[in-house]
């Protein structure tokens, strides 16, 4: 398994204000992801965060508004930029490791945001 | 509480009955499913996974049943808790994309009534 802890938990932000979000994992983990969960929603996958190189993102997310980092195995940040009411979300850092068959990816508790 | 699964759809059941929640896939690639549960202020939590040359498996209380000829899941939980209460994703992988990144359902709220 793994235990993810994400920064802040919870937060009220200003329009055109942005917030980075951090993601810490107490193991090195290969595969680090970026979902986000709107409000009474499901899950939608923004971004891969790669390790020294660029993230790799969705359909419908880009680079400017949604800048991430992954300076090592454990650690990843995501910035939402410029926010505005429609970002107010969880937004959910979760790791894969492999482990024999399993693909299961394990989720920290969420980041909630609501943007006034 | 929080805002997950205010607009999803609702299964409420009596405690000690049977629960059958479903799901469809459309990814014909895909080859291994998980289910989540997600209770109200927390991440989604493992509950059980199945690969495609399986058509069932079952963990404590819990069976998922695939079928592939109708891309449908489902999550069986036998004997509801009031503790089964929350939101259930199923989620599916597909091989062609890179690491185990998931494609996730819509989700069913699970109400258990005491």
């Amino acid at each position: 398994s793994a235990v993810i802890s994400q920064k802040p938990s919870r937060d009220i932000c200003q329009r055109g204000t942005s917030l980075t979000i951090q993601c810490q994992v107490d193991s090195q983990v290969t595969m680090m992801f970026w979902y986000r969960q709107q409000p009474g929603q499901s899950l939608t996958l923004i971004a891969t965060a790669n390790q020294g190189s660029e993230a790799t993102y969705e359909s419908g997310f880009v680079i400017d508004k949604f800048p991430i980092s992954r300076p090592n195995l454990t650690f990843s940040t995501l910035t939402v930029s410029n926010m505005s009411p429609e970002d107010s979300s969880i937004y959910l850092c979760s790791v894969g490791k492999s482990s024999g068959a399993s693909r299961e990816l394990f989720f920290g508790e969420g980041s909630r945001l609501t943007v006034l | 509480g929080e805002s997950v699964g205010l607009h999803l759809p609702t299964l409420s059941v009596q405690e000690g009955d049977n629960s059958i929640i479903n799901c469809a896939y459309s990814n014909s690639a895909s080859d291994y499913f998980i289910w989540y549960k997600q209770e109200s202020g927390k991440g989604p939590q493992f509950i059980i996974d199945i690969r495609s040359n399986m058509d069932k498996r079952q963990g404590q209380r819990v069976t998922v049943l695939l079928n592939k000829t109708v891309k449908h899941l489902s999550l069986q939980i036998a004997a509801t808790q009031p503790g089964d209460s929350a939101v259930y994703f199923c989620a599916e992988n597909d091989p062609n994309n890179a690491g185990n990144m998931l494609t996730f359902g819509g989700g069913t709220r699970l109400m258990v009534k005491p």
